[in-house]
């Protein structure tokens, strides 16, 4: 069975900075990967997705992932954070054709002015 | 127009009640989930229903029963309530099996 580990549970950065939100899968077949952002007390939004194709990814508000196979990593990263950004993070999988989506334990990216 | 819907969006109810939480979604989508969020952020699937047809059924106790009346609409009605279902309860859909969900904004359950 797949799952999905989100190395760091907080990340707190200071505005402006760079960040990156590491996330590792384990699944021995072909899988779809993505990013959702919760900002607090609302729902989850997709981010960003790789389903296939170019390994460097592009979503909203700035961010990129790149899916990395040999090493099952699917890291997020933005080169400049605001405030705003301020949210829990998740990383998901699924397996190809599955409807299954199966989700990390979260970060939670801080932003400091 | 809010894409998917849950009401109530908060529920406050004592151990032993019965109680339901309703989902639409006007995207025309296909399937529709409910996860379960705990207090520490995790989400975990609990059902996924495809054009009314059940086809996720994680191992979630029998006092849990969704049901779908049609493709628009997944209802969660929970039996015997215990503290331990105390959690954030999110309906999503989706079109294609592609993992791409649309969440709503879920709907805060507290068991006292």
């Amino acid at each position: 069975a797949q799952s999905v580990t989100q190395l760091d549970s907080q990340v707190p950065v200071f505005e402006e900075a760079p960040v990156e939100l590491r996330c590792n899968y384990s699944s021995s077949v072909s899988v779809y990967l993505f990013w959702y952002v919760q900002y607090p007390n609302q729902g989850l939004q997709l981010l960003l997705k790789y389903l296939s194709g170019s390994t460097l990814v592009k979503g909203i508000n700035g961010f990129e992932a790149e899916f990395n196979k040999s090493q099952t990593s699917f890291h997020l990263r933005k080169p400049s954070v605001h405030i705003s950004d301020t949210a829990e993070y998740f990383c998901a999988v699924s397996v190809g054709g599955s409807e299954k989506l199966v989700f990390g334990k979260g970060t939670k990216l801080t932003v400091n002015p | 127009d809010t894409a998917v819907s849950q009401t109530p969006k908060y529920l406050v109810t004592q151990m032993g009640n019965d109680k339901s939480i309703k989902c639409e979604q006007n995207l025309g989508h296909d399937t529709m989930y409910w996860y379960k969020q705990d207090s520490k952020k995790f989400l975990k699937i609990m059902f996924s229903y495809n054009n009314k047809e059940l086809i996720i059924n994680e191992t979630v106790p029998n006092r849990f029963s969704p049901k779908s009346p049609d493709k628009a609409h997944l209802n969660l009605h929970i039996n015997s309530l215990e503290l331990g279902d105390s959690a954030v309860y999110f309906c999503a859909s989706s079109q294609y099996i592609t993992g791409e969900l649309f969440f709503g904004e879920g709907s805060r359950l507290t068991v006292l």
